[in-house]
């Protein structure tokens, strides 16, 4: 079974904050593709970057980050000098390289950043 | 080049009605997922269809939902005989072959329950 857990439940932070969303997953899959997505306020569902199990390097997206860390099953994403706009809730997703293409989501944490 | 596209994007229905979702995905794309996110909830897989053929239904309740993606024309989510736990937000989404594919999703369905 795959297991996605988003602990944070709600972050307040004040602009230009930097903030980490912690992800935390568990399969049996020895190849396996991690996702985050990002709802924003108005509810559609965005896509943010995929990562493969077989690929630890970190990636850098303007002021987002992402960090694999295989050996501790996490996949953290960064946001650095927070904006008002990055307000939303943030999905970490998991997705097995097998027949069953579903993704299993977490919970989601609500990223809320004030001025 | 459009994205997912879900209609209606908000339904009522009354208790007992049927409820039909649509859901064209992108162009090029062949799969189609279907996933329910309840109030204040992350997003639960229902089912997932190619052309013609539905994959995966492991998510699906086994009463009252049923989902197509016939050769023509959008996938459809069919609910029958609603009931006030069926409101949600349901979303669409779809992909080119390959597990290794992102998942683009559409903006949802709101579907309220009276």
């Amino acid at each position: 079974a795959q297991k996605v857990t988003q602990a944070q439940t709600e972050i307040s932070v004040v602009e230009k904050e930097d903030v980490t969303l912690d992800c935390v997953y568990e399969t049996r899959d020895t190849t396996y593709y991690l996702f985050w997505y990002k709802q924003p306020p108005s509810g559609e569902l965005v896509f943010l970057i995929r990562r493969n199990s077989f690929d630890e390097q970190n990636e850098i997206s303007g002021r987002y980050s992402w960090n694999f860390q295989k050996s501790t099953s996490s996949f953290n994403f960064t946001i650095t000098a927070s904006q008002v706009v990055d307000s939303a809730v943030y999905f970490c997703a998991l997705r097995g390289a097998g027949t069953a293409s579903k993704l299993t989501f977490g919970t989601g944490t609500r990223l809320q950043v004030t001025l | 080049n459009a994205g997912v596209m879900q209609n209606p994007r908000h339904l009522v229905r009354r208790r007992g009605q049927e409820a039909r979702l649509r859901c064209s995905p992108m162009k090029g794309h062949s799969h189609v997922y279907w996933y329910r996110q309840l109030p204040e909830e992350g997003l639960k897989f229902m089912v997932y269809l190619q052309k013609e053929n539905i994959i995966d239904e492991s998510g699906m309740p086994k009463e009252r939902f049923s989902a197509e993606f016939p050769k023509e024309g959008p996938s459809i989510l069919r609910i029958q005989q609603v009931v006030r736990g069926d409101s949600a937000a349901y979303f669409c989404a779809s992909s080119p072959p390959g597990t290794q594919q992102p998942q683009h999703f559409g903006d949802g369905t709101r579907l309220s329950i009276l």
